[in-house]
């Protein structure tokens, strides 16, 4: 069965970092493009981020230059750095596998990021 | 604002079929059959329905379907549930030179 646990949410002030965690099971993790997508409470999901099987990155402008996404494959593991955090980026944090251009098949639970001074 | 424009209420009784609405450019929608539709509720995580424009996933009724004219996509949910009552969101690739997923800002289905 394929499981995504995500990890790592919590309060945080504007301007400061926090590192999200998703750790994966039920399949070839390194086999699959990886993604992060997020919804403000109330609100509609935004794309973050996806790292490909070889590493290769790609974010949408509004993250770009402040997150950052990587990928441990001998442990299953998928992270995102979040740097100089604004109210805007509070959100529930959702890992997601992807299928190949831009479907994702399965997703975590979600962990709550809350940026607030 | 979100990229992608959906209605934001639609509703159908039971045993009816309702359609759903995907509005993009040709930039998105319109440029590539990668769009995807996703059922979510309250306070779960977002499921997946349909991609590739129509094509469903296993274990996924074939009460939903999927379809694309122009810059348009749409989810079709017909023989209504009352488990079907969600939100949608469609959501379709737009990269050109980089990869990009966009969504719509999604639509609460009510069966009544």
């Amino acid at each position: 069965e394929v499981q995504l646990v995500e990890s790592g949410g919590g309060l945080v002030q504007p301007g400061g970092s926090l590192r999200l965690s998703c750790a994966a099971s039920g399949f070839t993790f390194s086999s699959y493009d990886m993604h992060w997508v997020r919804q403000a409470t109330g609100k509609g999901l935004e794309w973050v981020s996806a790292i490909g099987t070889a590493g290769d990155t790609y974010y949408p402008g509004s993250v770009k230059g402040r997150f950052t996404i990587s990928r441990e494959n001998a442990k299953n593991s998928l992270y995102l750095q979040m740097n100089s955090l604004r109210a805007g980026d509070t959100a529930v944090y959702y890992c997601a596998r992807g299928t190949g251009f831009g479907s994702f098949d399965y997703w975590g639970q979600g962990t709550l990021v809350t940026v607030s001074s | 604002q979100s990229a992608l424009t959906q209605p934001p209420s639609a509703s159908g009784s039971p045993g009816q079929s309702v359609t759903i609405s995907c509005t993009g450019t040709s930039s998105d929608v319109g440029g590539y059959n990668y769009v995807s539709w996703y059922q979510q509720h309250p306070g779960k995580a977002p499921k997946l329905m349909i991609y590739e424009v129509s094509k469903r996933p296993s274990g996924v009724p074939d009460r939903f379907s999927g379809s694309k004219s122009g810059n348009t996509a749409s989810l079709t949910v017909s023989g209504l549930q009352a488990e079907d009552e969600a939100d949608y969101y469609c959501s379709s690739y737009a990269g050109s030179n980089n990869f990009l997923v966009v969504f719509g800002g999604g639509t609460k289905l009510t069966v009544l």
